[in-house]
C-alpha cells in the first residue's frame, strides 16, 4: 500500500506570497493532520480534517487554512508569507479514531526568502 | 495545555549497547502515545504506539513502557546498531485528535 505522499517536496517563495501544499494520505485514511516543524519550535500541530471537517486547530494564525476533499485529500494554504513561516510542512493520515497510528508522509520543504 | 520532554536531548552511545530514551507529559489522562523516528530532512516513521490501557509494547529489538500515574515512558532499543542513528520522537494525544510532540532526542550509535 502506497504510503502518505506529499506535494510538493521543495518550496521556495518570498515574503508576501501565498502557497498551497498537498497531501494524499494513505488509502482508506479518512484523517489528515499537518504539522509545522521548526528547529525552535519544534513540531507543532496545524489543523486536523476527516471526512472533510476540521475537527481541531492549533494555535496558528488565520494566514493558515486547510481542506479535506471527498477523496480524503487535503491542502494547506498560507497567505501573505513571513519569513517566520520557513519550515518542513508534514502531514499524517490515519484510518479513523485517536487510537491508530500516525503515518506521516516525507514533509514539504517550504523556504521563504 | 499537554507538554511533553524527552531527556536527555542527544545520546552517543557504542554499537552494541543498549539504548533507553526517556518521555515525560504533564497530563496523565492521555488516550495514547506514540514513539518516531525521524531521520535527517525526513518524515516520520512510527514504531510503536501505546494505548492508554497498556503497560507496554514490543516490536523486534524496540520496547516501550507506559506509566500513565507518573507521567513517563522509556523507549529500550537492544543491541544498538548504527543504523538506528536517529531522532526518536515521542508524542501523546488526549483524544482530540492532535499530538503533542516532545523535542526528540538525538541518537548517535558509533560503529
Amino acid at each position: 500500500k502506497a504510503g502518505v505522499t506529499q506535494t510538493p517536496r521543495y518550496l521556495i517563495k518570498t515574503r508576501g506570497q501565498q502557497v498551497t501544499l498537498s497531501c494524499s494520505p494513505i488509502s482508506g485514511h479518512r484523517s489528515v493532520s499537518w504539522y509545522q516543524q521548526t528547529p525552535g519550535q519544534g513540531l507543532q500541530f496545524l489543523f486536523e480534517y476527516f471526512s472533510e471537517t476540521q475537527r481541531n486547530k492549533g494555535n496558528f494564525p488565520g494566514r493558515f487554512s486547510g481542506r479535506q476533499f471527498s477523496n480524503s485529500r487535503s491542502e494547506m494554504n498560507v497567505s501573505t508569507l513571513e519569513l517566520g513561516d520557513s519550515a518542513l510542512y508534514l502531514c499524517a493520515s490515519s484510518f479513523n479514531r485517536d487510537s491508530d497510528t500516525q503515518y506521516f508522509g516525507p514533509g514539504t520543504r517550504l523556504t521563504v526568502l | 495545555k499537554q507538554e511533553v520532554t524527552q531527556i536527555p536531548a542527544a545520546l552517543s552511545v557504542p554499537e552494541g549497547e543498549n539504548l533507553v530514551l526517556n518521555c515525560s507529559f504533564t497530563d496523565s489522562a492521555i488516550y495514547n502515545l506514540q514513539w518516531f523516528r525521524q531521520d535527517p530532512g525526513k518524515g516520520l516513521t512510527s514504531l510503536l504506539l501505546i494505548q492508554s490501557s497498556q503497560r507496554e509494547q514490543t516490536s523486534g529489538r524496540l520496547n516501550a513502557s507506559l506509566d500513565k500515574s507518573s507521567g513517563r515512558s522509556t523507549l529500550y532499543i537492544a543491541a544498538s546498531q548504527p543504523g538506528d542513528s536517529a531522532t526518536y520522537l515521542c508524542a501523546v494525544s488526549l483524544g482530540d485528535y492532535k499530538l503533542s510532540f516532545g523535542a526528540g532526542t538525538t541518537v548517535t550509535v558509533r560503529a
